[in-house]
């Protein structure tokens, strides 16, 4: 059965950093692209981050410089570095992995998700 | 920059069809795009219901079902039912490995 459950949410002031992590299990997170995905409180989806299983990242405008996406093969897990936090970084994170094939660019199960609130 | 709008809010009654849509503020919504959509009901994660436009998720019952319509990609759910209400999330793949969500609209059952 395939889980993804993220952790490291948490408090933070404006300008510090979080490092968001996404344990997953029934599969192999270098098997399939995966994805960072965060909802702001009462608000829609906001996609990230990509991992694609050959290694290549990419970020959305939003985050591109202060954000660094990651994997760790040997412990099946995505993180999510984020440095110079902003209050309008406050949100849900979601870790998300991309159906198969990865030609269809969609995403088939994502985690719980984990609160990250960047507040003075 | 890139806008993927879909409505804000729609009601339908029980029984009833509704079609959602998702669209782009600059051009069409093609299958290159390949929308997706997301069902989220308050506080949980969102469930993957559709993909490449009008692929059924495996488990999503048949009265799901995914287009494109004109300029837009479309959902569409017929015979809606009382736990069809949520808000309905679509993403658009923009190709060099960025992707674009919608709003998000919220669909009321009543």
């Amino acid at each position: 059965e395939v889980q993804l459950v993220e952790s490291g949410g948490g408090l933070i002031q404006p300008g510090g950093s979080l490092r968001l992590s996404c344990a997953a299990s029934g599969f192999t997170v270098s098997s399939n692209f995966m994805t960072w995905v965060r909802q702001a409180p009462g608000k829609g989806l906001e996609w990230v981050s990509v991992l694609f299983s050959g290694g290549t990242i990419y970020y959305a405008d939003s985050v591109k410089g202060r954000f660094t996406i990651s994997r760790d093969i040997s412990k099946n897990t995505l993180f999510l570095q984020m440095n110079s936090l902003r209050v309008e970084d406050t949100a849900v994170y979601y870790c998300a992995r991309g159906g198969a094939p990865a030609t269809q660019y969609y995403l088939d199960y994502w985690g719980q998700g984990t609160l990250a609130t960047v507040s003075s | 920059q890139t806008v993927v709008t879909q409505e804000t809010s729609f009601s339908v009654s029980p029984g009833g069809k509704v079609t959602l849509t998702c669209g782009l503020n600059s051009g069409s919504v093609s299958p290159s795009h390949y929308p997706s959509w997301y069902q989220q009901t308050p506080g949980q994660s969102p469930r993957t219901l559709i993909y490449s436009t009008s692929i059924r998720s495996s488990g999503v019952p048949d009265r799901f079902s995914g287009s494109i319509l004109g300029n837009k990609a479309a959902l569409t759910i017929t015979g809606a039912q009382a736990d069809d209400e949520s808000d309905y999330h679509c993403l658009l793949y923009m190709g060099s490995g960025i992707w674009v969500f919608g709003g998000g609209t919220k669909l009321t059952v009543l």
